[in-house]
C-alpha cells in the first residue's frame, strides 16, 4: 500500500490477556516508531527501530511490552498481561530515517476490559 | 537528551484571528523541528518542517513557523483561522547526532486548537 498500515484498528481484551497489534511500513522505509497516545496524555514514545541498528526501546514502560521488526519490514508491538491501563491508541510511524519526515499510520485503538 | 515542551494544551480563536501555537524545545546538538496536525479520528500529517536551510519555514494549509535559536523555540502561526484548522497540533524535535538517538522523534504533549465563529 501507499501508506503505513496497521491492524487491527480496533482491539477489545480482556485484562490478563497478551495482545499483538501489527505495522506495515511503507516500502524502504528502514525506520520505523512506535508511540503511544492516551487522551489528554500527547504522543508517548515506545520504541524506535533505525535499519539495522539495535533499537531505542528506552519508551517502553514495563517489561510486559516488547517489539520486533522482521526483516526490516513489518513489525510487531507485543503486551503481556494487558492491564486496564494499557488502553490507549498505538501508533506506526515508518521513515525513510535519519532526519526525514515520518509517516503515521492510523493507528490500533486498544481496550483492555 | 532531546525534549519539546508546548505551552498551552488548548488554545481557542476566533474565525479569521491570528493563530499561534507555541513551542519551545531542548538539545545540545542542532535540532531538526517539526510541526504535525492531528484532525479528529484521524492520523498525524505532517505540517512543516525545519531542517537548518532557512529560520522562517512555510507548510501546508498556510502555517509557518519560525526557529530561534536564541529563543529555543519554533511557535507555529497561521494569519487568519478557518474552522477547518480545528486539529490537535504536535511539535516535534528530532536531533542531528549519532547514536541511537539519530533520527528519533521527540514529541511535545499536543495543543488543540479550538476555531469558534
Amino acid at each position: 500500500g501507499a501508506g503505513v498500515s496497521q491492524s487491527p484498528s480496533n482491539k477489545v481484551t480482556e485484562k490478563g490477556k497478551d495482545v499483538e497489534l501489527r505495522c506495515d511500513p511503507i516500502s524502504g522505509h528502514t525506520a520505523l516508531y512506535w508511540y503511544r497516545q492516551s487522551l489528554g496524555q500527547g504522543l508517548e514514545f515506545l520504541i524506535y527501530f533505525q535499519g539495522n541498528s539495535a533499537p531505542d526501546k528506552s519508551g517502553l514502560p514495563s517489561d510486559r511490552f516488547s517489539a520486533e521488526r522482521t526483516g526490516g519490514s513489518v513489525s510487531t508491538l507485543t503486551i503481556q498481561r494487558t492491564q486496564q491501563e494499557d488502553s490507549a491508541v498505538y501508533l506506526c510511524a515508518s521513515s525513510l530515517g535519519g532526519l526525514t519526515e515520518a509517516f503515521f499510520g492510523q493507528g490500533t485503538r486498544l481496550t483492555v476490559v | 537528551a532531546q525534549s519539546v515542551t508546548q505551552l498551552g494544551s488548548h488554545v481557542s480563536v476566533s474565525e479569521g484571528a491570528l493563530v499561534l501555537l507555541r513551542c519551545n524545545y531542548s538539545s545540545s546538538v542542532p535540532p531538526y523541528l517539526f510541526w504535525y496536525v492531528q484532525y479528529p479520528n484521524q492520523g498525524l500529517q505532517l505540517l512543516l518542517k525545519y531542517t537548518s536551510a532557512a529560520t522562517l519555514v512555510k507548510g501546508i494549509n498556510g502555517f509557518e513557523a519560525e526557529f530561534k535559536k536564541s529563543e529555543t523555540s519554533f511557535h507555529l502561526t497561521k494569519p487568519s483561522a478557518h474552522m477547518s484548522d480545528a486539529a490537535e497540533y504536535f511539535c516535534a524535535v528530532s536531533l542531528e547526532a549519532g547514536g541511537t538517538s539519530y533520527g528519533k522523534l521527540t514529541f511535545g504533549q499536543g495543543t488543540i486548537l479550538t476555531v469558534h465563529p
